[in-house]
């Protein structure tokens, strides 16, 4: 089946360790995102990258760091410099925006708590 | 920059009554719009979207919305509701050739049975 893991579902981590979230897609898409969703904020975007070895600054950036060394890969770090890591966060990817017009496709999202 | 309004944050209906949750958006040029729903316990999945042509789009499940450019909205609606719609729904736009999607806060319906 083709499609978005995330994993874990649940991670909790002590406050000030570094955390990275594992993202996975097998859609073949070129575009890859990470958002946070907080409750009654929706969704807000981190990082995304449109190519392999290269990414960009979202919204909120500031505390988090990501790679994008292969294309099926797209791994967020939540640093200690994050200042309320505690949220739900969604990855999501998409093929060429000549093709669908920008829809996303989203994972099942991992939930982070910091103790 | 693009940003969108959901103005509505909780809406309670009974089952069968008809729903509209409101969607603007401010953005200078050619938008694409969509909506998504996050069932409880499931992945944001997408209910419709809009990128040209007939300003009147169905979706999955019964639901539709209507791209007014006058007034910047993109409201959606059902005609009538089940119990099964509760969820959380989220509006999104992205300008024409800009990959990133901006969402509004979410709109969360309860349908009472």
């Amino acid at each position: 089946d083709g499609g978005i893991t995330q994993s874990p579902k649940y991670l909790f981590r002590k406050e000030g360790q570094n955390v990275t979230l594992s993202c996975e897609q097998n859609l073949n898409h070129d575009a890859m995102y990470w958002y946070r969703q907080d409750p009654g904020q929706g969704l807000r975007l981190i990082y995304y990258s449109q190519i392999v070895n290269d990414f960009q600054k979202g919204d909120i950036a500031e505390g988090y760091s990501v790679s994008r060394e292969k294309k099926e890969s797209f791994p967020l770090t939540v640093t200690s410099a994050q200042k309320n890591p505690t949220a739900f966060y969604l990855c999501a990817s998409s093929p060429p925006s000549g093709l669908t017009y920008n829809e996303q496709f989203f994972g099942p999202g991992t939930r982070l708590t910091v103790l | 920059a693009q940003s969108v309004s959901q103005h509505n944050h909780h809406v309670i209906l009974s089952e069968a009554a008809s729903l509209e949750l409101g969607c603007n958006y401010s953005y200078g040029g050619t938008v694409n719009l969509f909506w998504y729903v996050q069932y409880p316990g499931q992945h944001l999945q997408l209910l419709l979207k809009y990128f040209s042509g007939d300003p009147l789009v169905k979706g999955i499940k019964g639901f539709e919305a209507e791209f007014i450019k006058s007034k910047f909205s993109f409201n959606l609606r059902k005609p009538s509701v089940q119990w099964s719609d509760t969820a959380e729904y989220f509006c999104a736009v992205s300008g024409f050739g800009n990959e990133k999607l901006t969402f509004g806060t979410g709109t969360r319906l309860t349908i009472i049975p």
